[in-house]
């Protein structure tokens, strides 16, 4: 069972550029979320992809946007990048139980 | 009020205590509980959940939640100084994970 990865592990962005950040999900699973974690802060949800279609926003900005493929791989882009935008992202892959979240290792997105 | 509430600690115990760790949260609605162990520059790892009330058991681990309370905790025995991390509790609002800030543990030898 191949588990949830991302990519990149490491990225540096300056500001008003716009990025753009992949995950794949665990074999089965057909959910996406996606979740910005700041230094020293707990996961914040940003959207959840189910189906291909966007299943739930949390309190981020339009420049946040995503996209769920047949394969239920995902994207998260960024758009007008902030300084504030520098966080951990991380993606999480769920089946039909969406309390049972398995995050992947995250991208670590820098904005100078 | 934030809806997950967790001290950051950092709470430093020497190998083999029984380690304590708690949250609480807001929403009475709430029925998930999660505990989650993030390794430094790692993701998290989900390592239990648990409905509604009640305690579960895994291994070392064991997970406890007081829903009268709102309390929520995570019990390690015989801690391990490889159980060093960040561990977040969370809890499922409509599918969307809502986890507190952290309390980093740091066990050693």
């Amino acid at each position: 069972e191949t588990g949830v990865t991302q990519s990149p592990t490491h990225l540096i962005k300056t500001r008003g550029q716009q990025v753009t950040l992949r995950c794949s999900s665990q074999s089965g699973h057909n959910t996406v979320s996606w979740y910005q974690q700041a230094l020293g802060q707990g996961p914040q949800f940003i959207f959840q992809y189910y189906r291909e279609e966007e299943n739930g926003r949390g309190n981020f900005p339009p420049r946040f946007s995503g996209l769920q493929f047949p394969n239920y791989s995902s994207e998260l882009n960024v758009n007008a990048l902030e300084l504030d935008d520098s966080a951990l992202y991380l993606c999480a892959s769920s089946s039909v139980k969406r309390h049972e979240q398995f995050f992947g290792p995250g991208t670590r997105l820098t904005v100078l | 009020q934030k809806e997950v509430e967790q001290d950051p600690g950092p709470l430093s115990v020497p190998e083999g205590a029984i380690v304590s760790l708690n949250c609480t949260y807001s929403n009475s609605a709430f029925q998930y509980f999660m505990w989650y162990r993030q390794y430094s520059r790692k993701g998290p790892e989900l390592l239990m959940y648990t409905y509604s009330s009640g305690n579960k058991e895994d291994g070392r681990f064991t997970a406890q939640v007081d829903k009268s309370s709102k309390y929520i905790s995570l019990f390690i025995r015989d801690s391990q100084p490889s159980d060093s991390a960040t561990y977040l509790c969370a809890t499922e609002d409509t599918d969307k994970l809502i986890f507190g800030t952290g309390t980093r543990l740091q066990v050693f030898p």
